[in-house]
C-alpha cells in the first residue's frame, strides 16, 4: 500500500514570495497533520485536518494556512515568506487523529533566500 | 504548558550493546505514546507505540515501557546494530487533536 506522498521534495523561494506544499495521505486515512521541523525548534505542530475541517492549530502566524480536499489530500500555504520559514515541512496521515498511528511523508525541504 | 522532555540528546553505544532513551510528559491526560525513528533525509518512521492501559510492549529488539504514575516512558533497543543509528523522537498525545514531540535523541552505534 502506498505511503504518504509529499510534493515537491525541495523548494527554493525568495523572501516575500508564497509557496504551496502538497500531501497525499495513505488511502483510507482521513486525518492529515502538518509539522515544521527545524534544528533549533524540533518538530512543531502546524495544523490538523479531518474530513476537510481544520480541527486544531498550532502557534504559528496567520501566514501559514492549509486546506483539505474531499479525497483527503491536503495543501499548506505559506505567504510572505521569511528567512526563518526555511525548514523541513512534514505531513502525517492517520485514520482518526493524533492518538492513532500516524505515518509521515518524506517531507518538503523549503529554503528561503 | 504541555511538553515532553527527552533524554539524552545524544547517545553513543557499541554494536551489540543496549540503548535506552527516556521521556517525561506533563499532561496527565496523555494516553498514547508513539516512538519515531528518523534517518537522514527521510521523514520520521513509526517504530513502536504504547497506550496508557499497557505498561510494556515489545517488538523484536525494541521495547517501550510506561510508568503513568511518574509520567515517564522509555524506549529500549537491545543488541544494537549500525543500522539503528538515527534520531529517535518520543511523543505524547493527550487527545485526538494533539501530538507533542520530544526534542530527539541522536543514537550512534559504532561497529
Amino acid at each position: 500500500k502506498a505511503g504518504v506522498t509529499q510534493t515537491p521534495r525541495y523548494l527554493i523561494k525568495t523572501r516575500g514570495q508564497q509557496v504551496t506544499l502538497s500531501c497525499s495521505p495513505i488511502s483510507g486515512h482521513r486525518s492529515v497533520s502538518w509539522y515544521q521541523q527545524t534544528p533549533g525548534q524540533g518538530l512543531q505542530f502546524l495544523f490538523e485536518y479531518f474530513s476537510e475541517t481544520q480541527r486544531n492549530k498550532g502557534n504559528f502566524p496567520g501566514r501559514f494556512s492549509g486546506r483539505q480536499f474531499s479525497n483527503s489530500r491536503s495543501e499548506m500555504n505559506v505567504s510572505t515568506l521569511e528567512l526563518g520559514d526555511s525548514a523541513l515541512y512534514l505531513c502525517a496521515s492517520s485514520f482518526f487523529g493524533h492518538n492513532t498511528e500516524a505515518f509521515f511523508g518524506q517531507g518538503t525541504r523549503l529554503t528561503v533566500v | 504548558g504541555e511538553n515532553v522532555e527527552q533524554h539524552p540528546s545524544t547517545l553513543s553505544v557499541q554494536e551489540g550493546d543496549s540503548a535506552v532513551i527516556k521521556c517525561t510528559y506533563s499532561d496527565s491526560a496523555s494516553n498514547y505514546f508513539p516512538w519515531y525513528k528518523q534517518e537522514l533525509g527521510k521523514g520520521p518512521q513509526l517504530i513502536i507505540d504504547i497506550r496508557s492501559n499497557v505498561g510494556e510492549k515489545k517488538d523484536q529488539r525494541i521495547a517501550v515501557t510506561l510508568n503513568k504514575t511518574a509520567k515517564h516512558f522509555s524506549l529500549h533497543i537491545t543488541e544494537t546494530q549500525p543500522e539503528d543509528s538515527a534520531v529517535y523522537f518520543c511523543a505524547a498525545s493527550p487527545n485526538t487533536d494533539k501530538l507533542i514531540f520530544g526534542t530527539g535523541t541522536r543514537l550512534q552505534v559504532f561497529p
